[in-house]
């Protein structure tokens, strides 16, 4: 059974900084169906990226996902202040599967 | 627009039954992958159930396995999920999702909580 290990638990930064967030799969992920969702308190889950790299629908190019097999990373390149939020990462498909989550919080 | 919007949440004692629903809007629920997802209070994101298009084919996280059903009404364009047997550590925010782009999570209901308590 996989397992999805998101690094670090949490991350304060501030804004204007770059985010680099990590996932690393146990085993290699199917066709790199590697997700990445932004939550914020008292909200549902948004999609950010999925296939590993690709962007959904509206998301701002400063969110950026590299990786393959079975480490992934998401990456932020400067912070706003609405990013500041918990980021899960999540082998999508059958079988789904999510990380524990960064919160990538305000210094 | 593409909407999903779930109910049925309560508070039940432990070995009740709930069925939630989630209701779409903007895409038949029929033509994609629908998923449950919950999050226990404080904790992270869980898979829970996946309804295939085939709605023969279904998956179930082991914690839930033989007790949660997921099912749909193509006609009232509505997925379901039947919890039976019901334990404390079932108490948490439940989140029906459409499978998107290779079954991406990528609409996402509000959320119905369900609360297991004696």
């Amino acid at each position: 059974e996989i397992v999805l290990t998101q690094s670090p638990g949490t991350l304060s930064l501030s804004p204007g900084e770059r985010a680099t967030l990590s996932c690393r799969a146990s085993q290699s992920v199917y066709s790199n169906h590697l997700a990445w969702y932004q939550q914020k308190p008292g909200q549902a889950p948004r999609l950010l990226i999925y296939g590993a790299f690709t962007r959904a629908t509206g998301i701002p190019d400063r969110f950026s996902a590299t990786g393959s097999g079975t480490d992934f990373s998401l990456t932020i390149s400067r912070l706003e202040p609405e990013d500041f939020a918990v980021y899960y990462c999540h082998k999508h498909g059958v079988s789904p599967l999510f990380g524990g989550g960064t919160k990538v919080e305000i210094k | 627009e593409e909407h999903l919007v779930e109910s049925g949440g309560g508070l039940v004692l432990p070995g009740g039954s709930l069925r939630l629903s989630c209701a779409v809007s903007g895409f038949s629920v029929s033509g994609y992958w629908m998923y449950w997802v919950r999050q226990a209070p404080g904790k992270g994101l869980t898979w829970v159930s996946r309804l295939d298009i085939d709605e023969s084919i279904t998956e179930y996280a082991d914690s839930v396995k033989g007790r949660f059903t997921v099912s749909r009404d193509n006609a009232k364009n509505t997925l379901f999920l039947q919890m039976n047997s019901l334990r404390v550590e079932d108490t948490a925010v439940y989140y029906c999702a459409k499978g998107g782009i290779i079954h991406a999570l990528d609409v996402w209901g509000q959320g119905t909580t369900v609360i297991v308590s004696s």
